[in-house]
């Protein structure tokens, strides 16, 4: 079954804090993987890609097949990071599944 | 920078009425889907759509729903005989200015709320 994973509905961290978001997934063939943000009182918009491996914001992700996660990572978080993060799986036709999301909230 | 518009923002509706909604969906862009969102929970696909047809659909998008693209600008999300259950956001999304790479980022709209009495 094709799926997505997010354990952590919301993670707290102080400002400066490395900041690490957990994503697995569940597919049998070649995923595509996506990390989508949706800022307070904004509309979902896209933060990064796994095929185009860019830094966007300072957060990186690396897809590690063996141990189908795609984890969303940052060294120093900003409390302009606080949002909410969903990981989001194109299985190579039309149709993206989406975790749950995560909450992040950095504190002053 | 272009985007995807959503009419009308929040729509209430009596249950088993039929609604209609509608999305403009970037200009040069040759997908389009729509997503549902029941609160507290996880955003859900409900149907792709690409060269004027449906191309792939969730278990959840059965016979009481419909996508249609009447006029080479709209794509509208139509569900019939509404249900309480029904109520939620849906988005509506466009990507892709390259043919047959579905896989491109999608640009959503800023959602309709739906809600169903």
């Amino acid at each position: 079954a094709q799926r997505v994973t997010q354990p952590e509905k919301l993670l707290s961290v102080f400002k400066g804090a490395p900041v690490e978001l957990k994503c697995n997934y569940s597919y049998s063939g070649s995923p595509e993987l996506f990390w989508y943000v949706q800022y307070s009182r904004q509309r979902l918009q896209l933060l990064l890609r796994h095929i185009s491996r860019e830094s966007i914001k300072g957060f990186t992700a690396d897809l590690n097949k063996g141990e189908t996660s795609f984890h969303l990572k940052k060294p120093f978080a900003q409390e302009e990071d606080s949002a909410m993060y969903y990981c989001a799986l194109s299985t190579g036709g039309f149709k993206t599944i989406f975790g749950a999301g995560t909450r992040l909230f950095v504190k002053a | 920078e272009p985007e995807v518009t959503q009419t009308p923002s929040h729509q209430v509706t009596q249950m088993g009425q039929e609604v209609i909604l509608r999305c403009v969906p970037i200009s040069n862009h040759l997908y389009f889907y729509w997503y549902r969102q029941i609160l507290g929970q996880k955003v859900e696909f409900l149907v792709s759509f690409y060269n004027n047809e449906i191309s792939e659909k969730s278990e959840i998008f059965d016979d009481q729903f419909s996508v249609e693209r009447p006029d080479g600008s709209n794509f509208t999300l139509k569900i019939r005989s509404t249900k309480l259950e029904d109520s939620a956001m849906y988005f509506c999304a466009s990507s892709g200015s390259a043919d047959r790479d579905p896989n491109q980022p999608q640009h959503f709209g800023d959602g309709t709320r739906l809600s169903i009495l």
